[in-house]
């Protein structure tokens, strides 16, 4: 099936700091991935629609200036948290579109194992 | 707009017995698909099971088999023979399908089930 990794899985940052994650396709060519964020015993919250070599879509409430998308390439999207603050701890978890031959009703979206994010 | 309702916080399965998860859909799109992923606690999303509106048969992948109601707009995990490995979060979801292909490929979740499975 499809992989996609993210790096880190686990990171500790002081107050103020950015951070960066990434979200790689390991064996497919991913136009479009998406940035999810999670609290605890809650379910997902989209934050962004990243489409490779174009500007992301924010959801509505998803500042675009504090939480940074770049989609390079077809295999790699990241996720910079600028100036983050104890508020922002939380996990994020991004996913991969995976387009098959069946067509759109065989599509589906394969998640990365997550970063978890504790601003201090 | 789509929405997601799993009304179950929390179930409790005895091991080798079968178990439903709940979930049910509200949507204007005539053309839809219904997911469902698995979340152990190390928190990566494990997908299982995908039904597309337009199925006529329920799908089935190994344990897990998907009812599908459409009339009643319920999309209903069932887990046979469950096993310890099985307690994680399950969470619903959906997106549409249009014909054209354009659309935004997002996925709305449901609020997700515990599912717990008991030695």
């Amino acid at each position: 099936g499809a992989v996609v990794s993210q790096h880190p899985s686990w990171v500790i940052c002081k107050s103020g700091t950015s951070v960066k994650i990434e979200c790689r396709s390991l064996d497919f060519q991913a136009t479009t991935m998406f940035w999810y964020r999670q609290f605890p015993k809650q379910s997902l919250m989209l934050m962004a629609t990243s489409n490779e070599g174009s500007k992301a879509t924010y959801e509505q409430g998803v500042e675009k200036d504090k939480f940074l998308i770049n989609h390079a390439s077809l295999t790699l999207s990241t996720l910079t948290v600028t100036s983050a603050h104890p508020e922002d701890s939380s996990f994020y978890i991004c996913s991969a579109r995976v387009a098959v031959a069946g067509g759109l009703s065989q599509e589906t979206q394969y998640f990365g194992p997550g970063t978890r994010l504790l601003v201090l | 707009a789509q929405k997601i309702t799993q009304t179950q916080p929390g179930m409790f399965v005895q091991e080798k017995e079968a178990v439903t998860l709940d979930c049910t859909y509200d949507t204007s799109d005539q053309s839809y698909g219904l997911f469902w992923y698995k979340q152990p606690s190390s928190g990566e999303m494990i997908f299982l099971i995908y039904q597309g509106s337009y199925d006529e048969q329920n799908a089935t992948e190994g344990r897990y088999s998907l009812n599908f109601q459409k009339a009643r707009k319920s999309a209903n995990l069932v887990i046979s023979a469950s096993q310890l490995g099985d307690s994680a979060m399950y969470f619903c979801a959906m997106r549409d399908l249009p014909y054209s292909g354009a659309g935004s490929y997002q996925l709305t979740f449901g609020k997700g089930t515990k599912l717990s499975v008991i030695p």
